[in-house]
């Protein structure tokens, strides 16, 4: 059965400051991790990630796996009060459905 | 439409009554995915359509949770005689791409389910 760890689980910083995300998984015939961001209710998409070592990039937003450790981590620069929300990290292994397998997700709180 | 849609946004019901949600997935989206959030926990994959018909049931908990999907686009899920650890937020999410991807799926604003 594919699972996802997500660390931590919950972090409160100031604004402006640096925060890693991590999460780490087990998958049967890995094929990508995606990472979503979770305000409400609609978990936003991110960033997808299918090859190591290749970092992706949205703003202050960032992201990198890293097949070898089975992990991958979400960067966020010069942290905002908007950033608070639930980080959500899935995996999709190569059966027919591709459905997304989630970690429980690392909530993070911005204060000012 | 825009982006995928989904109702009723809140759900209040009694223990033992059925319910229906629905989902309207991005036009063109052949892809349909339905997943569940209870309290606490990660989201919970449930069923997965390919247009209409769905290979992929594994993630229903019992044989009271039932879904279908017609003319390729919106889908509904059905759950009968409901308990109240049913109570969560139910996701729809849809994809342009068909398996086995990779891909991105977008997901709806979700159903709040509370069974008292």
């Amino acid at each position: 059965e594919d699972k996802v760890v997500q660390s931590p689980l919950s972090l409160v910083v100031h604004e402006g400051d640096t925060v890693t995300l991590n999460c780490s998984y087990e998958v049967t015939n890995f094929r990508s991790l995606l990472w979503y961001k979770q305000e409400k209710k609609a978990p936003t998409f991110l960033f997808m990630l299918t090859s190591s070592g290749i970092e992706k990039k949205s703003g202050r937003l960032s992201s990198i796996l890293d097949k070898k450790e089975l992990s991958s981590i979400l960067n966020i620069t010069a942290t905002q009060t908007g950033d608070s929300a639930i980080y959500l990290c899935a995996v999709v292994n190569t059966g027919t459905a591709s459905k997304l397998t989630f970690g429980t997700g690392t909530r993070l709180q911005v204060t000012l | 439409g825009a982006g995928v849609s989904q109702s009723p946004s809140n759900k209040v019901t009694e223990k033992g009554k059925d319910v229906e949600l629905r989902c309207d997935p991005i036009s063109g989206h052949t892809a349909l995915y339905w997943y569940r959030q209870s309290l606490g926990q990660g989201l919970e994959f449930l069923i997965y359509f390919q247009g209409n018909s769905a290979p992929d049931k594994s993630g229903l908990p019992s044989d009271r949770f039932s879904a279908e999907r017609t003319g390729g686009s919106v889908s509904t899920l059905t759950i009968q005689r409901t308990q109240q650890e049913d109570s969560a937020v139910y996701l729809c999410a849809s994809s342009l791409r068909t398996p086995p991807g990779p891909y991105e799926q977008f997901f709806g604003p979700g159903t709040r389910l509370t069974v008292l």
